[in-house]
């Protein structure tokens, strides 16, 4: 089954523990993006991925690190989390021709 | 950066009647412009997409219009049911980068 898969789903962590999200699809997709949302705010890109070791950054990329060593995966890294990145985070794929994404189903994401 | 804007927040129609969404973006260079339809508690999923080179796409009770020159585009949808009820958002982008609109609370009474 084509997917994009997320882990974990819920997370609770305390300000400067470092954690990371992982993602990761099956789909051979060239691009990968994170997103999170907040209500009204929809949402924001914070960082992208065209292919294996190159990387770019969205709307909001601070506070965030990420890597792509593997087509499959891409990883976002959260160094000194802090109470203003608690958001549901969206890892997504897309191919190089056709532009869709396809969403994971979202990390909850609480900081305090 | 791109800017996306989107209009109204909330939207309220009639089972059978149509809902208009608009979207207005400012970079020239964005190529793709999708929407997403957001079910409480679920991922976003496409719905319809639309390319810059063309004006004008529809996919059954769906549509979306693009002007160019305006920097606007927007979805339609017709006959509307109740489980069209949801979020849905706009975006404008090209590969890999992706500005989305705040969504569009749109709400279907039986």
């Amino acid at each position: 089954e084509a997917q994009v898969t997320q882990n974990p789903r819920y997370l609770i962590t305390v300000t400067g523990k470092k954690l990371t999200v992982t993602c990761s699809q099956n789909m051979n997709h060239e691009y990968m993006s994170w997103y999170r949302q907040d209500p009204g705010l929809g949402l924001r890109q914070i960082y992208y991925s065209m292919n294996v070791e190159v990387t770019d950054k969205g709307d909001v990329p601070e506070g965030y690190k990420v890597s792509r060593k593997e087509k499959r995966n891409f990883p976002l890294i959260l160094e000194s989390p802090s109470p203003n990145q608690t958001s549901l985070y969206f890892c997504a794929s897309s191919s190089q021709g056709a532009y869709e994404q396809y969403f994971g189903p979202g990390t909850r994401l609480t900081v305090t | 950066g791109e800017n996306v804007e989107q209009h109204p927040s909330t939207l309220s129609v009639q089972e059978g009647d149509s809902a208009v969404i608009k979207c207005t973006y400012s970079d020239s260079a964005s190529n793709y412009f999708p929407w997403y339809k957001q079910e409480l508690g679920k991922r976003p999923q496409l719905i319809i997409d639309i390319r810059s080179n063309v004006g004008e796409k529809k996919d059954q009770r769906i549509a979306v219009t693009l002007n160019k020159t305006a920097k606007h585009f927007s979805l339609h949808i017709t006959e509307t049911q109740p489980e069209d009820s949801a979020v849905y958002f706009c975006a404008a982008g090209n590969a890999g980068k992706s500005t989305f609109g705040d969504g569009t609370t749109l709400t279907v009474k039986p």
